[in-house]
């Protein structure tokens, strides 16, 4: 079965510094993609990065880049000069032969 | 362009009653999908359509749940004989492609979600 593990239930990050969201998972899927999204207090999931399991390269997006470590199962989210509006729920996902998994999520708040 | 809608956005209810929520994909999106939040959780699946057939229904709870799509485009989820437990956030997500194969990477978005209360 596919699992998602988000062990941070909460970060705070001052603004202007970078941040680490952790996540690990488990699947027994050769090919599988990992997904981060953004849930603010409106309540929409906001797609924010993409990584697949053959890639060779992190995905980065803007302000935000995936470290991916294929051999420790980890698909760290990183977003760099953290921003007020940043302040969120962060949702990893992934999918392989099954429909999308996600984690419990971490709420981050940015601090001025 | 227009994202993902869904209507109403928020539905209050007495238990026992049943509720439609409806959910209109992007233009040219061929897979949907719904997805329940819980408060405080994660999301949990529910169901899947491509096109107006639903491949895996694993995700529904139980019988008095169902959902259709029509014309390949708009799907309505049926909650009947609602019950207090079936208070969450109900969410609808589309993508282009659709499926679970490998090498997918096909990218879901998401809708404003409908929260439902059962009283």
């Amino acid at each position: 079965a596919q699992k998602i593990t988000q062990t941070q239930p909460g970060m705070f990050v001052q603004e202007k510094e970078a941040v680490t969201l952790d996540c690990t998972y488990d699947t027994s899927d050769p090919s599988y993609g990992l997904f981060w999204y953004k849930q603010p207090s409106s309540g929409e999931m906001i797609f924010l990065i993409y990584q697949g399991s053959y890639d060779q390269q992190n995905a980065t997006e803007g302000r935000y880049s995936l470290n991916f470590q294929k051999a420790r199962k980890s698909a760290n989210l990183v977003i760099s000069a953290s921003q007020l509006g940043d302040s969120a729920m962060y949702f990893c996902a992934m999918r392989g032969n099954t429909p999308l998994v996600f984690g419990k999520g971490t709420r981050l708040s940015v601090i001025a | 362009g227009a994202g993902v809608s869904q209507s109403p956005s928020n539905k209050v209810t007495e238990k026992g009653k049943d509720v439609e929520l409806r959910c209109d994909p992007i233009s040219g999106h061929t897979a949907l999908y719904w997805y329940r939040q819980s408060l405080g959780q994660g999301l949990e699946f529910l169901i899947y359509f491509q096109g107006n057939s639903a491949p895996d229904k694993s995700g529904l709870p139980s019988d008095r749940f169902s959902a259709e799509r029509t014309g390949g485009s708009v799907s309505t989820l049926t909650i009947q004989r609602t019950q207090q437990e079936d208070s969450a956030v109900y969410l609808c997500a589309s993508s282009s492609q659709g499926g679970w194969g490998t090498g997918s990477t096909d990218t879901q978005y998401f809708g404003p979600g409908t929260r439902l209360t059962v009283l």
